[in-house]
């Protein structure tokens, strides 16, 4: 089955450490993102990439950083810069920038 | 610029009745315009999107959307409404920084049997 991946679904930390977040897509995308969702905010853009070994920050990325070393993988660490970083992550891919995007199942990060 | 808002933070119908969630966009040139749907914990789904042909959109699950670009409108509807379609909504454009997606607040949808 081609789809997204994300892991895991849910992700607890303590303050003051990094965590990375796992996204994996088998749809051959050249195109990944990852997005921060808060109750009642939508979804924002936290970093994109458009292509191997290169991406770009979107409207939120302190406190985030993102690696693009293979096609199919867009890893996202969450770093203690983060001032709030309890929420909802989305990863999505798309086979260009600006068309339809699928979204993988999301991870849950609680700050304890 | 693009921009994206849906009027309603949240809309509640009976079991059988009509659904309509609005979303009024902002965009400089033609967009792509999407709608999306999340249900608790879930990725988001595509419903329906809207990509300069057919300005009466038809997507899964009985929805439907209508391009209006005389009032920069694309509100989504659907005949009768199922318990199933309690959910998240969101509308979103397309033509952020190097054409990414451009997300509305999200409507949350409720169901009374």
């Amino acid at each position: 089955d081609g789809g997204i991946t994300q892991s895991p679904k849910y992700l607890f930390r303590k303050e003051g450490q990094n965590v990375t977040l796992s996204c994996e897509q088998n749809l051959n995308h050249d195109a990944m993102y990852w997005y921060r969702q808060d109750p009642g905010q939508g979804l924002r853009l936290i970093y994109y990439s458009q292509i191997v070994n290169d991406f770009q920050k979107g409207d939120i990325a302190e406190g985030y950083s993102v690696s693009r070393e293979k096609k199919e993988s867009f890893p996202l660490t969450v770093t203690s810069a983060q001032k709030n970083p309890t929420a909802f992550y989305l990863c999505a891919s798309s086979i260009r920038g600006d068309g339809e995007q699928f979204f993988g199942p999301g991870t849950r990060l609680t700050v304890l | 610029a693009q921009s994206v808002t849906q009027l309603d933070s949240h809309v509640s119908v009976s079991e059988g009745t009509p659904v309509l969630l609005r979303c009024n966009y902002s965009s400089s040139y033609s967009p792509s315009l999407f709608w999306y749907v999340q249900h608790p914990n879930k990725g988001l789904q595509l419903l329906l999107k809207y990509t300069s042909a057919a300005t009466l959109v038809k997507g899964i699950n009985g929805f439907e959307a209508e391009f209006k670009k005389s009032e920069t409108s694309f509100h989504l509807t659907k005949p009768s409404a199922h318990m199933s379609d309690a959910a998240e909504y969101f509308c979103v454009v397309s033509g952020g920084s190097q054409g990414n997606l451009i997300f509305g607040k999200g409507t949350k949808l409720s169901v009374k049997p």
